[in-house]
C-alpha cells in the first residue's frame, strides 16, 4: 500500500508562490498505472480537486484555479511536487497529496495533510 | 462542472441507530460516486467506490446505493467511531468534485 507524506512551508506571503512535496513510498510513480493530485480544504470547509498527474507526462487541473496550479515530478526521488502562484487568504487550507484509482476519479490513498496559511 | 449537493447538512443521531445520508449529482455520474469518513484533524477516507463497493478495510456496517444523479450512504448501526463529517464525490467527469459535506454528531 502507498504512503504519502506532504511537505513544504506553513507560511506563505501574499502574492508570492505556495510550493509543496508529495513523498511517496510503497509503491513508484515512475511505473504506477495511478495518478497522483492534490486537494485542498479551507478551515472548516470542504475539499476541492487541485490536479493529477500521470507518470507518462500528463497533467490535469481544476479550472476553478485560473491557471495558477502547476505540478511536476522528480521520478528520481518517487516525489510529486504543487506550486501554486499569487496566492490570496482564499488559498488557505490544508493541503493533501493522494493517489488517483486508474479506473476512475475516486481517492484511495492519501497523506495526512499539511495547513498552508497565507498571510502577510 | 458536476455541482454535488449532500442533506442533510447535520444530523444528531444515537449510537446503535441506522444513519441514512443524500447526494445528489447536478448532472447524471452513472454509478461512478465515492464516500468519504473525515474525522477531525485527519484526512479523509474513501469507504464507498463504485456507488456500492466498499474500499478495502470497510466495516459491513457502511453501504451505499443510487445511480445517476441520486445515491444514498447508510450505516446500520451508528458506532462511537462513526462520528465524523461524510463527503460524496462524482468520479465520472473532470473536475472531480465533492459534496459539502454531512456532519454525523452525537445526540
Amino acid at each position: 500500500q502507498p504512503q504519502l507524506q506532504e511537505s513544504g512551508p506553513g507560511l506563505v506571503k501574499p502574492p508570492e508562490t505556495l510550493s509543496l512535496t508529495c513523498t511517496v513510498s510503497g509503491a513508484s510513480i515512475s511505473n504506477s498505472p495511478d495518478y497522483w493530485a492534490w486537494i485542498r480544504q479551507p478551515p472548516g470547509k470542504g475539499l476541492e480537486w487541485i490536479g493529477s498527474m500521470y507518470y507518462t507526462g500528463t497533467f490535469f487541473y481544476n479550472p476553478s484555479l485560473r491557471g495558477r496550479a502547476t505540478i511536476s515530478v522528480d521520478m528520481s526521488k518517487n516525489q510529486f511536487s504543487l506550486k501554486v502562484s499569487s496566492v490570496t487568504a482564499a488559498d488557505t487550507a490544508v493541503y493533501y497529496c493522494a493517489r488517483r484509482h486508474r479506473f476512475d476519479g475516486r481517492f484511495d490513498f492519501w497523506g495526512q495533510g499539511t495547513l498552508v496559511t497565507v498571510s502577510s | 462542472e458536476i455541482v454535488m449537493t449532500q442533506s442533510p447538512a447535520t444530523l444528531s443521531v444515537s449510537p446503535g441507530e441506522r444513519v441514512t445520508l443524500s447526494c445528489r449529482a447536478s448532472q447524471s455520474v452513472s454509478s461512478n460516486l465515492a464516500w468519504y469518513q473525515q474525522r477531525p484533524g485527519q484526512a479523509p477516507r474513501l469507504l464507498i467506490y463504485g456507488a456500492s463497493t466498499r474500499a478495502t478495510g470497510t466495516p459491513t456496517r457502511f453501504s451505499g446505493s443510487g445511480s445517476e444523479t441520486e445515491f444514498t450512504f447508510t450505516i446500520s448501526s451508528l458506532q462511537s467511531d462513526d462520528f465524523a463529517v461524510y463527503y460524496c464525490q462524482q468520479c465520472n467527469y473532470r473536475p472531480w468534485t465533492f459534496g459539502q459535506g454531512t456532519k454525523v454528531e452525537i445526540k
